[in-house]
């Protein structure tokens, strides 16, 4: 079945630090790929999504781009805020199937 | 624009007693709906959605219960509470056959 792996957490950064969290991914078809956010408290935000081999998503200064060779969908933000500080999520969406596969987060703090 | 209410955002039950939490959508017809729930430190759980009205799947076997009365209301119950049942529970939801899916502020379940 499908299936994601997160770096594991937690992620420590200082501020104005460059982010990468892994994530990979396994699935049948041609998947559609997001990456979540939930700061503390809250429920889960839509950061940026990719639903097709070689899409870069973006929103807020992050990206990811789906990388089908290494089914892989890192999240990247070159210069990361304490406002950032949250736990993210990866995703996919099976091709024929409207069900979310998540990770199981990463958590990132960011201090000043 | 589309809103997601989930309701009440903290509860505090003993065990053994019965749960209802309400999920209501706006701005949308025939959405698909889900629940999930998210255990402290772990990923999120999909424990049911819903592709229309009276029509329910069920992901994992468990002590809740899941119902859709109307086509944008989606209620989460239980009879009896076991302390296993406490978590963060999700409410979601996305336009049929599509992604991606739009989260409620969860709700804060404590088992005494």
């Amino acid at each position: 079945g499908d299936s994601v792996t997160q770096m594991e957490g937690p992620v420590t950064l200082s501020e104005e630090a460059f982010l990468t969290i892994n994530c990979t991914y396994t699935a049948t078809g041609y998947p559609s790929l997001f990456w979540y956010v939930q700061y503390p408290g809250e429920g889960l935000q839509l950061l940026l999504k990719a639903t097709k081999a070689d899409d870069k998503g973006s929103n807020k200064g992050f990206e990811a781009t789906y990388r089908k060779e290494t089914t892989s969908f890192h999240l990247e933000k070159g210069s990361v805020q304490v406002s950032d500080s949250a736990v993210y999520f990866c995703a996919l969406r099976g091709g024929s199937n409207y069900k979310l596969t998540f990770g199981k987060g990463t958590l990132l703090t960011v201090n000043p | 624009s589309q809103t997601i209410h989930q309701w009440p955002a903290t509860l505090v039950q003993p065990v053994g007693s019965p749960l209802s939490l309400e999920c209501t959508v706006e701005g949308t017809s025939n959405p698909n709906l889900y629940w999930y729930r998210q255990a402290a430190g772990r990923g999120l759980q999909l424990l049911f959605y819903s592709v229309g009205i009276g029509q329910i799947s069920s992901e994992v076997p468990q002590n809740l219960s899941a119902s859709r009365p109307q086509d944008r209301q989606f209620i989460l119950s239980s009879k009896k509470l076991l302390l296993s049942d406490s978590g963060f529970y999700l409410c979601a939801w996305s336009v049929q056959d599509e992604q991606p899916q739009h989260f409620g502020d969860g709700t804060r379940l404590s088992i005494l």
